[in-house]
């Protein structure tokens, strides 16, 4: 089945202790993305990776960090996590940048900072 | 950067057409997508818009106007299972691998 998957789905961690989002795609997409959402504020990007070590901002990279070392994977890592990164969050694919206007997303994890 | 605005509320009734608003400021454009997000799940997509004109699939229906900035998701026949958030979403035609994400409609499909 055709996907992409996000773990873990639901994490609660205490300021400052370094945690990884993973995110995976089975399609062989080239483009990836990372989104966060926040209630009344819909999704807003992280960063994005239009292929293997290409990698870019988005709208909030503030306090992340991503890597792109395979196709199929593209983890999330907050180094320091802190109270207002607390959100939901969710990974993306499209076939390329140039389909990036239609994106598979993830189920979602939902992270509490404390 | 990029700005769109669309309501945040609209409620019909089953059966009923509706139609949900997306304008756009953006310093550059390529395209304007839709996507449905049902509470606590993924978003996914449903529509997109490249030129001036109506896209059909079947029971919804999107449309763009590049010279007024603007564009809407049609809904019809609504059904309940159509209650969810829809979402306008924005490509950078300077940067293909941005997007903007508007704040999202919440439909909700009264019986």
């Amino acid at each position: 089945e055709a996907q992409v998957t996000q773990n873990p789905r639901y994490l609660i961690t205490v300021t400052g202790k370094k945690l990884t989002v993973t995110c995976s795609q089975n399609m062989n997409h080239e483009y990836m993305s990372w989104y966060r959402q926040d209630p009344g504020l819909g999704l807003r990007q992280i960063y994005y990776s239009m292929n293997v070590e290409v990698t870019d901002k988005g709208d909030v990279p503030e306090g992340y960090k991503v890597s792109r070392k395979e196709k199929r994977n593209f983890p999330l890592i907050l180094e320091s996590p802190s109270p207002n990164q607390t959100s939901l969050y969710f990974c993306a694919s499209s076939l390329s940048s140039g389909t990036s206007y239609e994106q598979y997303f993830g189920p979602g994890t939902r992270l509490t900072v404390t | 950067g990029q700005s769109l605005e669309q309501p945040s509320e609209v409620t019909a009734v089953e059966g009923a057409i509706v139609q949900i608003n997306c304008t756009y400021q953006t310093s550059g454009f390529y395209g304007l997508s839709w996507y449905q997000q049902h509470d606590g799940g993924a978003p996914t997509f449903l529509s997109y818009n490249g030129l001036d004109g109506l896209e059909e699939t079947g029971r919804f229906s999107s449309f763009l106007s590049r010279s007024d900035s603007y564009g809407y998701l049609l809904l019809q026949e609504l059904q309940m299972k159509d209650s969810a958030s829809y979402f306008c979403a924005v490509r950078e035609d300077t940067n293909a691998g941005k997007s903007t994400f508007g704040d999202g409609t919440t439909l909700t499909v009264k019986p």
